[in-house]
């Protein structure tokens, strides 16, 4: 099936600093991705769509300036977690779908830890 | 009141047991209804995907619609260790790409 790469899997950032998640459609075109934030023992939260050379459409109460959200190409996404302060650390999830079919493809995440 | 809800567990069951984990949502609207697996710390996976009402079979897993009532269901028969995981239901319609998803349900299997 369809893959779709995240990373880093794991990232420790001081807070007041940025840090980047990519989000990769490894052997098929994505021209939308999304981004979904998890709390421990809590459901997946879509925070953005991500449309390829479009902005990005965020979810009421996500702040675009904080997580800033780049599809510049077909298979790349990234989203940026800027001036990161420890209640953002959570776990960050991609998905991505591929255009011939209905099915989401998600990422392995990306554990953030803002200390 | 949230749009999907799923009893969190944990689901604590000796192997071989049939598992039975359900979801009620509220918005009429939604119209794919899907169940994912989530391992610690691993993206979710996708294990079965459904559009109408009724049954639908897929190895040891039936996952089933009742939209009258909105509630939908995964069955996991001879449930093994390895199926010890968080299931999510999740859940769209027509013209949105993005899923909406229970709380997921924390299984575990006893061997």
């Amino acid at each position: 099936g369809a893959v779709v790469s995240q990373h880093p899997s794991r990232v420790i950032c001081k807070s007041g600093t940025s840090v980047k998640i990519e989000c990769r459609s490894l052997d098929f075109q994505a021209t939308t991705m999304f981004w979904y934030r998890q709390f421990p023992k809590q459901s997946l939260m879509l925070m953005a769509t991500s449309n390829e050379g479009s902005k990005a459409t965020y979810e009421q109460g996500v702040e675009k300036d904080k997580f800033l959200i780049n599809h510049a190409s077909l298979t790349l996404s990234t989203l940026t977690v800027t001036s990161a302060h420890p209640e953002d650390s959570s776990f960050y999830i991609c998905s991505a779908y591929h255009s011939m079919n209905t099915e989401a493809f998600f990422g392995q995440g990306t554990r953030l830890t803002v200390v | 009141q949230k749009e999907v809800e799923q009893d969190p567990g944990p689901l604590s069951v000796p192997e071989g047991a049939i598992v039975s984990l359900n979801c009620t949502y509220s918005n009429s609207a939604f119209q794919y209804f899907m169940w994912y697996r989530q391992y610690s710390r691993k993206g979710p996976e996708l294990l079965m995907y459904t559009y109408s009402s009724g049954n639908k079979e897929d190895g040891r897993f039936t996952a089933q619609v009742d939209k009258s009532s909105k509630y939908i269901s995964l069955f996991i028969r001879d449930s093994q260790p390895s199926d010890s995981a968080t299931y999510l239901c999740a859940m769209t319609y027509t013209g949105r790409r993005a899923l909406t998803f229970g709380s997921g349900t924390r299984l575990q299997v006893q061997p």
